[in-house]
């Protein structure tokens, strides 16, 4: 079965700094991969997706996530974070199995954004 | 588009009683899913469906639970009795094909027991 690992709970990081957000998953063939956001009290909203071709992907509002096979990872980026990114991020890996046809979400890693 | 529809945002209500959660996915969505968040266990995927018809159940965590698609506009989801252990939000998603070509989530409906 596929799984998904958020090795960090939670990251602070000072307003205009970089970012980078780790995700490991596990699947026996080429993975779907995403990276979710959800606000305080919100829903989650789809921030990118991989499915194949170009390994690095762009997002909304600002962010890129690299896909790496060697690693199985699919780590998310963002150049310079601002105070309104601070919000839960989670990732999140494809079945393509019939009848699994689901989504499979790590356990999310909450990040704090500082003056 | 009005996107994925919960309600209510949020319920109160004391144990035993019977709990009505309603979900209204996005008009061509074929794929419906319930998922419940709790701090302790993440995102659980309770139940999805397809085309209305229920495809994997093995996440509802036991025969208080139940969930319905009459139509392809709404679903709900019942739990009865309700129990504090119960309290959480559940978030309903649809989606446009299977599940692995990413959802779009509805607000949640908060879930408080007591």
């Amino acid at each position: 079965a596929q799984s998904v690992t958020q090795p960090d709970i939670h990251i602070t990081v000072s307003e205009g700094a970089s970012l980078e957000l780790r995700c490991n998953y596990s699947y026996g063939a080429t993975p779907y991969l995403f990276w979710y956001v959800q606000s305080p009290g919100q829903g989650l909203q789809l921030l990118l997706k991989y499915f194949s071709g170009d390994t690095l992907v762009q997002g909304i509002k600002g962010f890129e996530a690299e896909f790496k096979r060697s690693q199985s990872s699919f780590n998310l980026r963002k150049p310079s974070v601002h105070w309104s990114d601070a919000a839960e991020y989670f990732c999140a890996v494809g079945d393509l199995n019939f009848g699994n046809e689901k989504l499979t979400f790590g356990t999310g890693t909450r990040l704090t954004i500082i003056p | 588009d009005a996107g994925v529809i919960q309600s209510p945002r949020h319920e109160v209500t004391e144990m035993g009683q019977e709990v009505t959660l309603r979900c209204k996915p996005i008009s061509g969505h074929d794929y419906l899913f319930w998922y419940r968040q709790t701090m302790m266990r993440g995102l659980e995927l309770l139940i999805y469906f397809n085309n209305n018809v229920p495809i994997d159940d093995s996440g509802m965590p036991e025969d208080r639970f139940s969930a319905k698609m009459p139509n392809a506009s709404f679903s709900t989801l019942k739990i009865q009795p309700s129990e504090p252990r119960d309290s959480a939000v559940y978030f309903c998603a649809s989606s446009l094909g299977p599940g692995w070509i990413g959802y779009t989530f509805g607000s949640g409906t908060r879930l408080t027991v007591v």
